[in-house]
């Protein structure tokens, strides 16, 4: 089977840095995702890390340890409209089949 | 460019009636998804499509669910009869290909089902 790991909530404040960590097991491990949620819409992508590394899109980084089964999404300068939810997803070799996670609900505070 | 396109947005059904949801994928784009997502958890892929194929529906219980892309375009997700554990956000995606360009899917709004 697989599985992914992430925390149910993180809580910052405006400005601050949040990083949401994602643990997963799996075969056949083809790349990690990330999404993110608002309240009643649709998932949207936000970045996908193929190799061991950092990817950096404007505000967000996303990170892959490929030995270590870990990855993470950092959010910086955050803004009220970073709340949301966050999944990070697995991609299967067999079939590029994705699979999420739980989902981080990110609460960004004034 | 027009997103993936669902249809109805909110539907409310009796335990043990059928409802039907339709989706029309961006265009061109090769593979379909179908995502169950319950209040609080993660979307769980129900069916994959490449084209009019199945790829993968291991977690589509098929005692009650169907689904179908004929003509390797717009899909239906079928539910008969309904149960209560049923409730959820039914959500339609594609993608250029299998996987996604780059880890990328693009979801339809979704279709919310409460069954009373």
């Amino acid at each position: 089977g697989q599985s992914l790991e992430q925390p149910s909530e993180v809580t910052a404040v405006e400005g601050a840095i949040v990083q949401i960590n994602c643990t997963y097991q799996t075969s056949g491990f083809y790349g990690l995702s990330w999404y993110q949620q608002h309240d009643g819409g649709a998932p949207t992508f936000l970045s996908y890390n193929g190799l061991d590394g950092l990817e950096e899109t404007g505000r967000f980084s996303s990170f892959l340890s490929r030995s270590d089964s870990y990855g993470y999404l950092l959010l910086q300068e955050l803004q009220m409209k970073d709340s949301a939810s966050y999944f990070c997803a697995v991609i299967k070799a067999a079939g590029n089949k994705l699979t999420f996670g739980g989902g981080t609900r990110v609460l960004v505070k004034p | 460019e027009a997103g993936v396109a669902q249809s109805p947005r909110y539907k409310i059904i009796e335990k043990r009636q059928s409802v039907a949801f339709w989706c029309n994928p961006i265009s061109g784009h090769a593979t379909l998804y179908w995502y169950q997502q319950i209040l609080g958890q993660g979307p769980k892929l129900l069916i994959q499509f490449q084209n009019n194929g199945v790829v993968d529906d291991s977690q589509l219980p098929k005692d009650r669910f169907s689904a179908e892309r004929l003509k390797g375009v717009d899909s239906t997700l079928k539910i008969q009869p309904a149960k209560l554990e049923d409730s959820a956000v039914y959500l339609c995606a594609s993608s250029i290909q299998s996987g996604g360009l780059g880890g990328e899917l693009f979801f339809g709004e979704g279709s919310r089902l409460t069954v009373l």
